[in-house]
């Protein structure tokens, strides 16, 4: 699976966007890009994945570059209870195999009053 | 609603009792995993299972063992907890669908600490 870089925190002022950033140069073109977070020692959420088209659902917006080296994760309007650690996952789907999901230190978001 | 529940949330014991940690996901999904996480390791998997009576090692299986006899209950069971094995521990679920396999659903986690 190829590897991601993200960094390593951001803050966001509430009720506007938060663009989280994640770069997976070594992406191959049957991996996808996924986004999960984690709040305060909570279980991993998932948010959103996607291939090549840009993703929007209820949670949040992907939007993948054309070279698909890199992604940026919206939400759209930022709440406090959106203060997590965000990660960026890549990985192939491999039917019939160990869905294992390698998490790496991710961003963690603050999102202040 | 659709959720995996572990218990228990949190559980102080002993070096050496024999203990077990419940998941049951209420999803039909035939994937479940456990991973352990621990500062400045993050999230690392422990034992996964395929199926019913399917199950295999993840990265770090040594000290654990788990059963998989039904479909919505994957038990973790430590039969002599050391305390490396004090952690944060997740249960998770995946229908196995194509296309979805990645898409887990994750439990509260269990906060063990082992004296």
């Amino acid at each position: 699976d190829a590897k991601t870089t993200q960094p390593p925190s951001m803050d966001c002022a509430e009720g506007r966007a938060a663009n989280l950033p994640c770069n997976h140069s070594t992406i191959s073109g049957n991996e996808y890009v996924y986004w999960y977070r984690q709040i305060h020692s909570q279980g991993p959420q998932y948010i959103i994945h996607g291939l090549k088209n840009n993703e929007t659902n209820e949670m949040a917006s992907l939007i993948i570059t054309e070279d698909r080296k890199s992604s940026t994760l919206i939400l759209p309007h930022a709440t406090l209870r959106d203060t997590a650690v965000y990660y960026c996952i890549v990985r192939a789907h491999r039917g019939g195999s160990n869905y294992k999901l390698t998490f790496g230190k991710g961003t963690l978001l603050t999102v202040n009053p | 609603e659709a959720q995996v529940t572990q218990n228990p949330r949190y559980l102080i014991t002993v070096t050496g009792k024999k203990l077990t940690v419940t998941c049951s996901q209420n999803m039909n999904h035939e994937y479940m995993s456990w991973y352990r996480q621990d500062p400045g390791l993050g999230l690392r998997q422990i034992y996964y299972s395929m199926n019913v009576e399917v199950t295999d090692k993840g990265d770090v299986p040594e000290g654990y063992k788990v059963s998989r006899k039904e479909k919505r209950n994957f038990p973790l069971i430590l039969e002599s907890p050391s305390p490396n094995q004090t952690s944060l521990y997740f249960c998770a679920s995946s229908s196995g669908l194509a296309g979805f396999q990645e898409t887990q659903y994750f439990g509260p986690g269990t906060r063990l600490l082992v004296l």
